[in-house]
């Protein structure tokens, strides 16, 4: 049982290079999300979906996209790299409502020079 | 104002010292209370859920007021290994349930 999986661990990209950060649950949640952490400005969302098929955006969506495919998968792409994309991306899971915990990915450094 | 609020700290105690952590919510239709603890690089990991009457684990009490909104923690006897920084989380109902956190208050146990 693996949990949540994150690929890559770190990453550097130069401005304007795209990319996709994978995120992976064996848990079957519904509830996935990407989160970014900068220092002083605590977890930010991304993007989130409630299930396959349906995805939405949180609080700061711009540069970046999102699909859910399957349960299992919810990968995160940055279209065109910029430096205030560095950050520490985590992907979490949870099941819908009430007080479920919240599972994180070991989460992905990326530097954008 | 952030929808939630909590001392940065660093708040540095000796061992066996007892702290409290406070947090502050914005969002009135808030529904679900939570403390996530977070080592350095690492990634946050729920320490508690809390709930209307106040709750308790081991070492650890929380508590919520809903008319003033506000959430504590408290730890007694800390230990070394509670050294992380710990986050107020607040779920409100719709918009997908989502998750707010704040941005966190640092704990460093001394000997």
């Amino acid at each position: 049982n693996a949990g949540v999986t994150q690929t890559p661990k770190f990453q550097v990209l130069k401005t304007g290079q795209s990319m996709t950060l994978q995120c992976a649950q064996d848990m079957n949640h519904e509830y996935m999300s990407w989160y970014r952490q900068d220092p002083g400005m605590g977890l930010r969302l991304i993007h989130y979906s409630v299930g396959a098929g349906i995805t939405d955006q949180g609080e700061v969506p711009n540069g970046y996209n999102v699909s859910r495919s399957t349960t299992e998968d919810f990968p995160l792409r940055l279209l065109s790299a910029a430096p205030s994309q560095t950050s520490v991306y985590f992907c979490a899971t949870r099941r819908q409502g009430g007080h479920n915990e919240q599972f994180f990915g070991p989460g992905t450094r990326l530097t954008v020079l | 104002r952030k929808e939630v609020e909590q001392d940065p700290g660093p708040f540095n105690v000796p061992e066996g010292a007892t702290v409290a952590f406070n947090c502050t919510y914005s969002n009135s239709a808030s529904q679900s209370f939570f403390w996530y603890r977070q080592d350095c690089r690492k990634e946050p990991k729920l320490l508690m859920s809390v709930y209307s009457s106040g709750n308790e684990d081991g070492r650890f009490t929380a508590q919520l007021n809903r008319a003033s909104q506000y959430i504590s923690l408290l730890i007694r006897d800390s230990k070394l290994s509670d050294s992380a920084t710990y986050l107020c989380v607040v779920r409100a109902t719709g918009g997908g349930n989502k998750l707010t956190f704040g941005t966190g208050t640092q704990l460093k146990v001394e000997l």
